[in-house]
């Protein structure tokens, strides 16, 4: 099957500019994440969808930082304005749904590198 | 509450060698354990997992991890190294799905395994 994808691969903006971030999970999966990995440290959880509704995003910035999936399926991530300590990478993951087999098994995308400068 | 300490955030080995790669972990709920390993400019690879049955977990790669309830560690072994094995490698919790929530990981903050030869 194929696996999640992202785009882009990298990104290089300015600090106050906006970017957004695009995530298609695996075909199926009901639960979709977003996390923000800084250089040095392990990922962590900005926003995390069962569906197309929000089931935690107590650690996104919200401010700054919003982020949908309309029908279920894509998302986008997006920041505006950007600040220079967001630059890191920005990892998507999905999981199938609970009870269908899976043993609840996050499958992780590429990844988008963020450069705030 | 759910946090995860990896101990030491670089390790280097002799290929051939033994690989130990700690991790202990803190839960006010029964814990799933999960060890993921990540390669330059890619995202993350579930290496194995524990999930309430065997204590024992075997994954990919020559990898084993034992979950020790008594000391709450989910050490990451391997017997002999290899090169290819030089990565990043994290140790994640997340709550069982029996307790309720939604399976958020908690990664710790990362080990970066070398294999010199």
């Amino acid at each position: 099957e194929a696996g999640v994808a992202q785009s882009p691969r990298y990104k290089i903006i300015e600090k106050r500019q906006s970017v957004a971030f695009w995530c298609n999970p695996i075909s199926g999966h009901a639960t979709l994440y977003w996390y923000q990995q800084i250089l040095g440290q392990g990922p962590k959880l900005l926003i995390q969808f069962q569906n197309n509704g929000v089931v935690d995003d107590s650690q996104l910035p919200k401010d700054r930082f919003s982020a949908e999936r309309l029908k279920g399926v894509d998302s986008t991530l997006k920041i505006q304005p950007a600040k220079l300590e967001d630059s890191a990478v920005y990892l998507c993951a999905s999981r199938p749904t609970p009870g269908a087999g899976k043993n609840y098994e996050q499958y992780f995308g590429p990844g988008t590198r963020l450069t705030v400068t | 509450a759910q946090s995860v300490t990896q101990l030491g955030s670089h390790v280097s080995v002799s290929e051939g060698a033994l690989v130990l790669l700690r991790c202990n972990y803190s839960s006010s709920v029964p814990p799933y354990l999960f060890w993921y390993v990540q390669y330059p400019n890619q995202g993350l690879q579930l290496l194995l997992k524990y999930t309430s049955a065997a204590t024992l977990v075997k994954g990919i790669n020559g990898f084993e991890a034992e979950f020790k309830k008594s000391e709450t560690s989910f050490h990451l072994t391997k017997p002999s190294a290899h090169m290819s094995d030089a990565a990043e490698y994290f140790c994640a919790v997340s709550a069982s799905p029996f307790s309720g929530g939604y399976n958020k990981l908690i990664f710790g903050a990362g080990t970066r395994l070398a294999v010199h030869p």
